[in-house]
């Protein structure tokens, strides 16, 4: 079965401050690969998603995401941190005959902004 | 509307009581899905649907779950004699069509407590 691992569980970084979040995901094919993000008492809205073409994805808020099949990884990056981006980030693959039908998620990083 | 809408967004309960959670998706999206949301367990996948037809229930966590949709639209969470370990929040999602091409947007969820 594919499993997703962030193995940060909490980061802090300065405002204006690079940012990379972890993802590494296990599964015998190219999955559909997802970073979602979640402020306090909301629900998830979708960051950015990779299904195939250019390994490097764009998504909205400025952040980006690299595939790397050789290190089965996808990796979330800002080159630069706003309070406002302090919330919880969840990668997620979704791997089925369809390929949508079920999001399997990372635990989570929590991303702490400080001044 | 707009999003996905979920309701209740808080039910706290008396353990043995049923609850209904109710999901209102996006106009048009044929998909829908629940997930679950606990800190033990992470994100869990619990069940989707594609019209009003579920073709997976084995992520359903006992038989004390059920759901269905009816109309193609609305689609309804139950959990018959709840139990401490059912507290969590619940969250729905709806996507254009199954697809791999199809993002998932996320109500804010269900927060249940029981008592």
């Amino acid at each position: 079965a594919q499993s997703v691992t962030q193995p940060d569980i909490h980061i802090t970084v300065s405002e204006g401050a690079s940012l990379e979040l972890r993802c590494n995901y296990s599964y015998g094919a190219t999955p559909y690969l997802f970073w979602y993000v979640q402020s306090p008492g909301q629900g998830l809205q979708l960051l950015l998603k990779y299904f195939s073409g250019d390994t490097l994805v764009q998504g909205i808020k400025g952040f980006e995401a690299e595939f790397k099949r050789s290190q089965s990884s996808f990796n979330l990056r800002k080159p630069s941190v706003h309070w406002s981006d302090a919330a919880e980030y969840f990668c997620a693959v979704a791997i089925s005959n369809f390929g949508n039908e079920k999001l399997t998620f990372g635990t989570g990083t929590r991303l702490t902004i400080i001044p | 509307g707009a999003g996905v809408s979920q309701s209740p967004s808080n039910k706290v309960t008396e353990k043995g009581k049923d609850v209904e959670l109710r999901c209102d998706p996006i106009s048009g999206h044929t998909a829908l899905y629940w997930y679950r949301q606990s800190l033990g367990q992470g994100l869990e996948f619990l069940i989707y649907f594609q019209g009003n037809s579920a073709p997976d229930k084995s992520g359903l966590p006992s038989d004390r779950f059920s759901a269905e949709r009816t109309g193609g639209s609305v689609s309804t969470l139950t959990i018959q004699r709840t139990q401490q370990e059912d507290s969590a929040v619940y969250l729905c999602a709806s996507s254009l069509a199954l697809g791999g091409t199809q993002p998932q947007h996320f109500g804010d969820g269900t927060r249940l407590s029981i008592l």
